[in-house]
């Protein structure tokens, strides 16, 4: 079964400072990775996704992730801070040509970014 | 967050209530979803379509009704509902071809308070 996890609750980090906001996952076959962005009482914006080829991935807002298959992970990362970064983010999988089938969401982490 | 729309974005009503939440998309997929989101629980995948048929019933209550007239449209048929079902529900849709599975984007979401 897939599955999705993000070990932190919530990360807090000064702005102006580089972020990480960790994902680990597992399925059985190929995985087809998300980051969502969530603000309070809002839909849950895309970020960015990993399907294949560089494991670097460049998001929106200056976002990127890192896809480690060794290590099953998928972390969500900004060089530098914004007190506006600040907001719930989800990551998200699915099994790559799974037609038909939805996300499998982390619990999401809240980013507090302190000015 | 223009491309799904979500109708309305504030409910209340009472247990013996009947109400429906109305999602329409504008990114011509074939695809639409609804999760449910509450404040101690991921994300959670309520129905799936896909080409206005249903693919994916994660054993829902029957209290939960959905309906999808044509790719444009899903709505949730609510009924009876309990206090617990207060939520936000959010409508995601995407586009699934023979390539493997799109992005998902998702509207604003309904915030459901049940009496």
């Amino acid at each position: 079964a897939q599955s999705v996890a993000q070990p932190e609750d919530q990360v807090n980090v000064a702005e102006g400072n580089p972020l990480t906001v960790k994902c680990t996952y597992s399925v059985s076959g190929n995985p087809y990775l998300f980051w969502y962005v969530q603000y309070p009482n809002r839909g849950l914006q895309f970020l960015l996704k990993y399907i294949t080829g560089d494991n670097l991935v460049k998001g929106s807002y200056g976002f990127e992730a890192e896809f480690n298959k060794s290590q099953t992970s998928f972390h969500l990362k900004k060089p530098s801070a914004l007190v506006s970064d600040s907001a719930l983010y989800f990551c998200a999988v699915r099994e790559f040509n799974q037609a038909g089938t939805a996300l499998i969401f982390g619990k999401g982490t809240t980013l507090s970014v302190s000015s | 967050e223009t491309g799904v729309t979500q109708t309305p974005r504030h409910l209340v009503m009472g247990m013996t209530n009947k109400k429906s939440l109305k999602c329409e998309q504008h990114l011509g997929h074939n695809a639409m979803y609804w999760y449910k989101q509450s404040a101690k629980k991921p994300l959670e995948l309520m129905f799936v379509y896909s080409l206005e048929e249903r693919v994916e019933n994660n054993s829902v209550p029957s209290r939960f009704s959905p309906e999808c007239p044509n790719s444009s449209h899903l709505f949730l048929h609510l009924h009876t509902l309990q206090p617990e079902d207060s939520a936000l529900y959010l409508c995601a849709s995407s586009q699934e071809g023979t390539g493997g599975p799109d992005t998902q984007y998702f509207g604003p979401g309904t915030r459901l308070t049940v009496l």
